[in-house]
């Protein structure tokens, strides 16, 4: 079992709201990242960190942003969501030559 | 720029029948390829893996890939398909040249698999 942790599982809120979904590593990984997956569908990387105080932009445009302050924890923040915001937010971190290993997931429905 | 194909959105197999998933890529340098399976409603979980050596790798639950340099490939195989096995498998591979930016891993568009009885 990977030591990625991701919260919540499910949130379901309503427009307009500010959320963060929270991913957290005990593996000491350097590397983070967030993709967004609709169901059954590809992952897009919206995020990736190399380290503190690191953040970058993935490759599919998005309104959230990131935060790495802490090496094990990457939350990431929509500050007003939104219908099209409801997908599936997977987190990921690796180190060196790894594989990347992966949460369990947020599933976000905004109402 | 790196990316990969998954050129079928599902395949259909019947349980104890041979599976093939199928995979190409596209890197500048040397690539480092992954194959992940991802259940519903679950995260990603790691399947195989190809850095160097034997072109054919072993992986979990009986799943092995073959890397095919000249074809650019790497397709996931498994001798007798299971009803368990249904899921959506992702390839994804990362240059092992590129560092900093480029370093990302980028992954196909995902292959359905239904293993029926």
């Amino acid at each position: 079992e990977a030591d990625i942790y991701q919260t919540p599982r499910y949130l379901v809120i309503g427009t307009g709201k500010k959320i963060t979904l929270e991913c957290s590593q005990t593996m000491g990984h350097d590397k983070m990242y967030w993709y967004q997956q609709d169901p059954g569908m590809e992952l897009h990387l919206i995020h990736y960190s190399y380290g503190v105080n690191s953040t970058e932009k993935g490759d599919l445009s998005s309104e959230s942003t990131v935060s790495r302050i802490r090496t094990e924890h990457f939350p990431l923040t929509l500050e007003s969501a939104r219908p099209s915001h409801t997908s599936q937010y997977l987190c990921a971190s690796r180190s060196g030559r790894t594989e990347a290993f992966f949460g369990q997931g947020t599933r976000l429905t905004v109402v | 720029a790196q990316s990969v194909a998954q050129p079928e959105d599902q395949v259909n197999v019947a349980e104890g029948n041979p599976l093939t998933v199928k995979c190409t890529y596209s890197v500048s340098g040397n690539p480092y390829l992954f194959w992940y399976v991802q259940y519903p409603n679950r995260g990603l979980q790691f399947l195989l893996k190809y850095i160097t050596g034997d072109n054919l790798v072993k992986g979990s639950y009986g799943f092995e890939a073959e890397f095919n340099k000249s074809q650019t490939s790497f397709h996931l195989k498994k001798p007798s398909a299971l009803v368990s096995d249904s899921a959506l498998y992702f390839c994804a591979v990362r240059d092992l040249i590129l560092t900093g930016g480029g370093n990302k891993l980028t992954f196909g568009t995902g292959t359905q698999l239904k293993v029926e009885l």
